[in-house]
């Protein structure tokens, strides 16, 4: 059965504190692994999809990278304004079903 | 380019009445997925439909039904609700038929059941 497991399960920073989010998968055949933003009370915001092992991809902040069993979302010097719930989820069977893991509450203090 | 509507946003429905949820995907996309997040079980997927069929299915009963028309709008139903099956209820949709693709998220219909 695939597994998604993500830790912390809540994260404290100071403004400006770099810090990084661990995803770990167990999963037969990989086909992509999502990251997403949610807000409360909103629907998730795509951020990356990474495809194989190595690829690493930024936005703003905000940078993920891939291994074998695992991913990391990098926020270097954070903002109040990314604090929000960060999920990510593979994709491994045909079509576009996603396994998710249980998130990162992020909170950035000012 | 209008992202995932979803409709309504909010609804309160009692216990053993049904429920239908819409959903329109992002123009040209064909790829439905509907999922469930709760606080306790997070995001867990309902069912995937592409083309009008149905090719993904989540571990939840049969009275959580759906499907996609002609024109790749999607509809989710739940019957006979329960109190457990309060919950955001998310659809997403793609422009693939399978991966390489990203999957973009609606805001949610917030559903409560009383």
């Amino acid at each position: 059965e695939d597994q998604v497991t993500q830790s912390p399960e809540a994260l404290r920073l100071q403004e400006g504190e770099s810090s990084s989010l661990n995803c770990s998968y167990t999963v037969s055949g990989l086909r992509g692994l999502f990251w997403y933003r949610q807000d409360p009370g909103k629907g998730p915001e795509f951020l990356f999809t990474l495809y194989s092992a190595g690829e690493e991809k930024e936005k703003e902040r905000l940078k993920a990278t891939l291994t074998k069993k695992e991913s990391f979302l990098h926020i270097t010097a954070p903002k109040p304004e990314d604090s929000a719930t960060y999920l990510c989820a593979v994709q491994v069977a045909a079509g576009n079903k996603l396994t998710f893991g249980g998130g990162t509450r992020v909170l950035v203090k000012p | 380019k209008a992202g995932v509507t979803q409709t309504p946003r909010y609804l309160i429905k009692t216990r053993g009445q049904q429920v239908t949820l819409s959903c329109s995907p992002i123009s040209g996309h064909r790829s439905v997925s509907w999922y469930q997040q709760t606080p306790g079980q997070g995001l867990q997927f309902l069912f995937e439909y592409f083309s009008e069929t149905q090719r993904n299915k989540g571990n939840f009963p049969g009275r959580f039904s759906g499907r996609q028309f002609s024109n790749s709008r999607s509809e989710m139903n739940v019957s006979t609700l329960e109190l457990g099956d309060s919950a955001l209820y998310l659809c997403a949709s793609s422009g693939s038929s399978s991966g390489g693709n990203t999957i973009y998220f609606g805001e949610g219909s917030w559903l409560t059941v009383v």
